[in-house]
């Protein structure tokens, strides 16, 4: 079974740009949640999704970040623009049932913006 | 402050030794803990799952927890090079619904 994937794995941008992470959870599972880690600092949870319904977006730092999940699948997250600040490792995690269920997640996709 | 607390390491041992890694947290309702490993460059990987006070152990891990005193533990017994890594506690409840909220990480080398 493929586990939790995350694409790119890094991503250099300039200060003003547009990214988008992209996560593909294990199939089948309902839950997905988005975290980071900025460099020193635990990782902090951003949202979660069940199914393509957000169930707690409490961890979002600004507006400045969006994350979909059309059709419960994958998710997107898109930063933009990027600030100095949003760099940092992006995990995505994804767990089969609405409570608290063991959470899988993936290798991460270290982003940069320089 | 924050919630949860972990000594960040690096912490160095050598092989065969026992090792034991600590967190502390200061909400109450925390209900379930979990110890994560990583390794570099990868994501957190579950080692441990336990809900209630007590002890739960598998293979040659040992997980503590004391709600009482709001510590958790992890012992590694006959600690082998593989077990080089970050360890990581998380905990779910709190009113925070099912995320996860985790220490810094304690950075574990373990020299042959």
């Amino acid at each position: 079974e493929a586990g939790v994937t995350q694409f790119p794995s890094h991503s250099v941008i300039e200060k003003g740009q547009t990214v988008t992470l992209r996560c593909d959870p294990i199939s089948g599972h309902d839950n997905l949640y988005w975290y980071r880690r900025v460099m020193g600092k635990e990782i902090k949870f951003l949202l979660h999704f069940v199914k393509e319904s957000k169930q707690d977006e409490s961890g979002m730092p600004n507006n400045r970040f969006l994350a979909e999940r059309t059709g419960g699948t994958y998710s997107t997250l898109k930063v933009q623009p990027a600030e100095l600040e949003d760099s940092g490792v992006y995990f995505c995690a994804s767990s089969q049932s609405s409570n608290t269920d063991t959470q899988y997640f993936g290798p991460g996709t270290r982003l940069t913006v320089l | 402050q924050k919630e949860v607390e972990q000594d960040p390491g690096p912490l160095s041992v050598p092989e065969g030794a026992i090792v034991s890694l600590n967190c502390t947290y200061s909400n109450s309702a925390f209900q379930y803990f979990m110890w994560y490993r990583q390794y570099s460059r990868k994501g957190p990987e579950l080692l441990m799952y336990t809900y209630s006070s007590g002890n739960k152990e598998d293979g040659r891990f040992t997980a503590q927890v004391d709600k009482s005193s709001k510590y958790i533990s992890l012992f590694i017994r006959d600690s082998q090079p593989s077990d080089s890594a970050t360890y990581l506690c998380a905990m779910i409840g709190g009113g925070g619904g099912n995320k996860l909220t985790f220490g810094t990480g304690t950075q574990l080398k373990v020299e042959l």
